[in-house]
């Protein structure tokens, strides 16, 4: 059959803003995230991590929030550049701490308004 | 330091081919994951290596396999090519040990088509 491209959830956000991407992610046995950049034709670049006993994170200019109750994962930017913009990725480990079986969301498109 | 390098960056094949593509960790990093892509189904895991041994394993076929050498370095291989096998395929590396996760880092990967 016709492949169909996943459909990407869209942010467009006015350049110096902040923005937020949301996640939701599927195991409650998770213990380690990450969020990814991607940008056309790129790999997926590190933005930052978070460990399952910790709720929020914080590097320059991102925010890491988790949720575990409801399984929620969020990226905060601030002040948000034209360079910000890409697809955002969620990763959850689903496998014992150390080793690495990521299981990634669907991604956000962020577009930023210069 | 230098990233993650995989090669080839592009590659066409035809159906029933098989291919090899290579990834080359950062110093000093020993797990080396690799990932498909694909506008349909995203990114997925495909395996796990760490110290020369398959550690973890993604729901792909057996046409699907993958080594590491001893300087950490990994290969993945993929037989009788099909036409949805095209794709980005992304390999992951991170220090793999002590018990804990680390970053994981990619490299740009290698697209692969097939015709």
């Amino acid at each position: 059959g016709e492949s169909v491209g996943l459909h990407l959830p869209t942010l467009s956000v006015q350049e110096g803003d902040n923005s937020i991407i949301n996640c939701a992610y599927s195991n409650s046995a998770s213990d380690y995230f990450i969020w990814y950049k991607q940008e056309s034709g790129k790999g997926p670049q590190f933005i930052i991590d978070i460990r399952s006993n910790m709720d929020k994170r914080q590097g320059q200019r991102v925010t890491v929030l988790l949720n575990k109750t409801v399984k929620h994962l969020s990226l905060q930017i601030a002040a948000t550049q034209p360079g910000d913009s890409a697809v955002y990725f969620c990763a959850e480990n689903m496998s014992g701490a150390g080793s690495y079986q990521l299981t990634f969301g669907k991604g956000t498109k962020l577009s930023v308004i210069p | 330091k230098a990233g993650v390098t995989q090669t080839p960056r592009y590659l066409i094949k035809t159906r029933g081919q098989q291919v090899t593509l290579s990834c080359s960790p950062i110093s000093g990093h020993r797990s080396v994951s690799w990932y498909q892509q694909t506008p349909g189904q995203g990114l997925q895991f495909l395996f796990e290596y760490f110290s020369e041994t398959q550690r973890n394993k993604g729901n792909f076929p057996g046409r699907f396999s993958g080594r590491q050498f001893s300087n950490s370095r990994s290969e993945m291989n993929v037989s009788t090519l099909e036409l949805g096998d095209s794709a980005l395929y992304l390999c992951a590396s991170s220090l793999g040990s002590g018990g804990t996760n680390t970053e994981a880092f990619f490299g740009q990967g290698t697209r692969l088509t097939v015709v």
